[in-house]
């Protein structure tokens, strides 16, 4: 099956500090979710980009299919912004989302 | 507009027992998929329901099953539960194909 990497795994920032996530997948995808996981568990999407730029906020995400990367800005980093950040995507002819394992960010004060 | 639910947020049960784990998909979404994310870990596929029809399963054995019911709502039953299956379990709903919306989850803890 189709894999999923995620880099780094762990990352600490003072506040106010920016931030590059990056999800690598091994073929072609149909979607592609970014996701933040608050400490209850609870995950929220972030965006949903196949392909493209997005942005949101202080969160922007680009994703170059043919290149089989996606990577999530995080600007003006946020004590809230803390938890786990994953990637995951829907294989081509499938219907299932394969999660990479992850970045735990800690943002602090 | 009411989002992913599900039932109930905490649970124990003891190596051997049964256990059934509920979801409510969001209006308008015809497609449930569950998830087992252990302690650390990814959220790993369990399966998928499609109006009502098992639509693909993830590298779980047969003692994970599932329904769906006609208001799109889905059950996760386990049965002769491992200490292996404590973990948080999953729900997402979406339009067939599309973009997965999570619910809360329940954490199951096996003893």
């Amino acid at each position: 099956g189709i894999q999923v990497e995620q880099s780094p795994p762990d990352l600490i920032l003072q506040e106010g500090a920016n931030s590059t996530l990056r999800c690598n997948f091994s073929d072609s995808v149909n979607n592609l979710q970014w996701f933040h996981q608050n400490p209850w568990g609870q995950l929220i999407n972030l965006f949903y980009i196949p392909s493209g730029t997005k942005q949101n906020g202080r969160l922007s995400a680009t994703t170059v299919a043919t290149e089989r990367y996606s990577l999530l800005y995080i600007s003006s980093s946020q004590t809230t912004d803390s938890g786990v950040y994953f990637c995951a995507v829907l294989n081509s002819g499938y219907s299932t989302l394969t999660f990479g394992k992850g970045t735990m960010l800690l943002v602090s004060p | 507009e009411t989002g992913v639910t599900q039932s109930p947020t905490h649970l124990i049960k003891t190596r051997g027992q049964q256990v059934t784990l509920r979801c409510s998909s969001q209006s308008g979404h015809n497609t449930v998929s569950w998830y087992q994310q252990a302690l650390g870990q990814g959220p790993q596929f369990i399966f998928q329901y499609y109006r009502e029809e098992e639509n693909g399963r993830g590298n779980f054995p047969p003692r994970f099953s599932g329904l769906q019911f006609p208001n799109y709502s889905s059950e996760l039953n386990v049965n002769a539960l491992e200490l292996d299956d404590s973990a948080l379990y999953l729900c997402a709903s979406s339009p067939q194909g599309y973009e997965q919306y999570f619910g809360p989850g329940t954490r199951l803890t096996v003893t």
